[in-house]
């Protein structure tokens, strides 16, 4: 069965450095998401993206954030000058149509120190 | 945000019985929902969904049952077996939207042999 892929497993970044999380999703999905958990917190949405552009952010998308499909098959997130506090899960999914269930990775734990 | 909301973190049952898992959410906008098992070190897995047009969706073991009047849906799996322990979280979005997962603080159930 085709699977959503992230990678890194696990990312440990100094704070305020870039990082770049980079997510598979599966082949003839159109619809793209990130999703984060902080630990002992729900998961919570990020951005979604379609058609090559963002087509919903949350508050928690601020500038710091941005998303990019550089090529066919990958869908990136990166996050700039990175901060204690965006330590999490982070968690890519895809679907073919936006109204149908979403398919996650298995996430990339991000460790800022 | 306790749009989505899980009151039980956990939940201890015998292997062969019901497990009954329950979700509650006030946004009257949601009208899609959906039930995702999460295995540690995994990324949430799609079990079920039921659109706001039905009030029961059947797939093998699992039935959700949805109560618009009361806000309420729950997860039934029968019979329960070892391989169901893993965290269990509703979602719901509008269907329209298609776009923005909102999640419950997730259930952890055990099934015991």
């Amino acid at each position: 069965e085709p699977e959503v892929t992230q990678t890194p497993s696990h990312q440990v970044t100094q704070m305020g450095q870039e990082v770049i999380l980079r997510c598979v999703p599966i082949s003839n999905h159109l619809y793209f998401y990130w999703y984060r958990q902080i630990l002992g917190q729900k998961v919570e949405f990020l951005v979604s993206f379609y058609n090559n552009e963002i087509s919903e952010k949350s508050e928690i998308f601020d500038d710091q954030f941005s998303v990019e499909r550089p090529d066919g098959s990958n869908f990136t997130l990166k996050i700039r000058s990175t901060k204690l506090e965006d330590s999490a899960m982070y968690f890519c999914a895809s679907n073919r149509q936006g109204n149908q269930p979403q398919h996650f990775g298995d996430g990339t734990r991000l460790s800022i120190l | 945000d306790q749009q989505v909301k899980q009151n039980s973190p956990s939940l201890s049952v015998q292997e062969g019985r019901i497990s009954i898992l329950n979700c509650d959410y006030t946004n009257s906008m949601f009208d899609y929902f959906l039930w995702y098992k999460k295995y540690p070190a995994e990324g949430p897995t799609f079990l079920i969904s039921i659109s706001s047009i039905k009030d029961k969706n059947e797939d093998g073991r699992f039935t959700v049952f949805l109560n618009k009047s009361a806000k309420h849906l729950s997860l039934h799996i029968v019979p329960s077996q070892p391989g169901d322990s893993a965290v269990y979280f509703c979602a719901a979005d509008w269907e329209t939207s298609g776009s923005r997962l909102t999640f419950g603080e997730g259930t952890q159930l055990t099934v015991n042999p």
